[in-house]
């Protein structure tokens, strides 16, 4: 059973870079079955995807944070990471990433982490 | 950009039968889009429930089920029970790997 787990600061100022990293464990994110994604929820409200990588390294990005997102993998340790620059208050939120499944006619989101609260704040 | 369209809230009563719709401002929705459904409750991470329009994920009871009607994608839940007040999310796929998740419908079981 794979299990992802994110982590990275709490706590971001404005006009800075969010790094945020997701730690595979049961699985590599190497398997050419997946796609590794991240999805945010801003306090009280619904999900949004914000993008997501294949282990190939091609990389697929929510069009309304293009500009500003980069989803990379770090394959040594089996982690994937999202920088998000220039945040804003506008930033801050849930951020979780997730495994994306691909194959036998199915392509879905079938694995979750726990999710991590990230405050944009001077 | 093509916004994803879900009722933002519903009410069934205990044991009764509720259906959420996902749909699409412009279009309809097919099982080209793989349309996905996702549960989840205040402070927890989202539960996979309905993949590929109508495949229930590992562990979902049979009291949910997912279809296509009309031009929307669809969640029933059949014989709701009081865990099943949740938020709701449909999550469609746009094409050049572009995935879109509607706003959620938040269900009250009373």
């Amino acid at each position: 059973q794979v299990q992802l787990q994110e982590s990275g600061p709490g706590l971001v100022k404005p006009s800075q870079t969010l790094p945020l990293t997701c730690t595979v464990s049961g699985g590599s994110i190497t398997s050419g079955a997946y796609y590794w994604s991240w999805v945010r929820q801003h306090p009280g409200k619904g999900l949004e995807w914000i993008g997501y990588m294949y282990s190939s390294g091609n990389t697929y990005y929510s069009p309304s944070l293009k500009s500003r997102v980069t989803i990379s993998a770090d394959t040594s340790n089996n982690q994937f990471s999202l920088k998000l620059s220039s945040v804003t208050a506008a930033d801050t939120a849930v951020y979780y990433c997730a495994r994306v499944s691909y194959g036998s006619g199915s392509y879905f989101f079938d694995s979750w982490g726990q999710g991590t609260l990230v405050t944009v704040s001077s | 950009q093509t916004v994803v369209t879900q009722e933002p809230s519903f009410s069934v009563s205990p044991g009764g039968t509720v259906t959420l719709t996902c749909g699409l401002s412009s279009g309809s929705v097919s099982t080209r889009d793989y349309p996905s459904w996702y549960q989840q409750t205040p402070g927890q991470a989202p539960r996979t429930l309905i993949y590929g329009t109508n495949t229930r994920s590992s562990g979902v009871p049979d009291r949910f089920s997912g279809s296509i009607l009309g031009n929307k994608a669809a969640l029933t839940i059949t014989g709701a029970q009081a865990d099943d007040e949740s938020d709701y999310y449909c999550l469609l796929y746009m094409g050049s790997g572009i995935w879109v998740f509607g706003g959620g419908t938040k269900l009250t079981v009373l």
